[in-house]
């Protein structure tokens, strides 16, 4: 089975600071995929980045990067220079390749202060 | 432009109605899944299809039905026997066997009146 846990309900970082958001998981698949996403409060799920778990760097996109430690099994976002439009939901996903079902974690509130 | 639109924003229903929200794509995905978000809770899997005619039950399927008669509709029906109903429900679709992510539709929220 597989599970995401995301510690941390909510927080807060000063604008123009980094922010890293926790995420851990747990799979016996030996090939999956880990995402991020964003959820405004409009709803809708934006995705961010996706890290494959053969993948030798981590990956960025733009002001996304994800620290992938696999011995560890975590895959955290850091996002760089926070801006006010980053306040959001942020949920962790992971999908094996062999299924396509998705994993979400609960969820971590972030809050951007001027 | 392809996406997934989903229809209506907001659905309100009376005590022991069935209501069915929509999920309509054109992306030329085949597979298309429902998600139910509460508060704290992140999204629980529904239902989901990876081919017309052709869908299997997720974690919460209890209280839901769904049909896929056609590759670009998968509708979800929330029946009276879903005793807590009040959600938001994200439809979302992907390609299958490819480590891809979903592309999500921007949700229903349904509150029981």
């Amino acid at each position: 089975a597989q599970k995401i846990t995301q510690t941390q309900p909510g927080m807060f970082v000063q604008e123009k600071e980094a922010v890293t958001l926790d995420c851990t998981y747990d799979t016996s698949d030996p090939s999956y995929g880990l995402f991020w996403y964003k959820q405004p409060s409009s709803g809708e799920m934006i995705f961010l980045i996706y890290q494959g778990s053969y993948d030798q760097q981590n990956a960025t996109e733009g002001r996304y990067s994800l620290n992938f430690q696999k011995a560890r099994k975590s895959a955290n976002l850091v996002i760089s220079a926070s801006q006010l439009g980053d306040s959001a939901m942020y949920f962790c996903a992971m999908r094996a390749n062999t299924g396509n079902q998705f994993y979400f974690g609960t969820g971590t509130s972030l809050t951007v202060i001027p | 432009d392809g996406g997934i639109t989903q229809s209506p924003k907001y659905l309100f229903r009376k005590e022991g109605q069935n209501v069915t929200l929509s999920c309509e794509q054109n992306l030329n995905h085949d597979a298309m899944y429902w998600y139910r978000q509460d508060p704290g809770q992140g999204l629980r899997l529904i239902y989901y299809s990876h081919i017309v005619n052709d869908f299997q039950k997720g974690d919460i399927a209890e209280g839901y039905s769904v049909s896929r008669e056609k590759k670009e509709s998968f509708p979800l029906t929330v029946t009276s026997a879903q005793k807590n109903p009040t959600a938001f429900y994200l439809c979302a679709s992907s390609i299958v066997a490819q480590p891809y992510g979903y592309t999500f539709g921007s949700g229903t929220r349904l509150t029981v009146v």
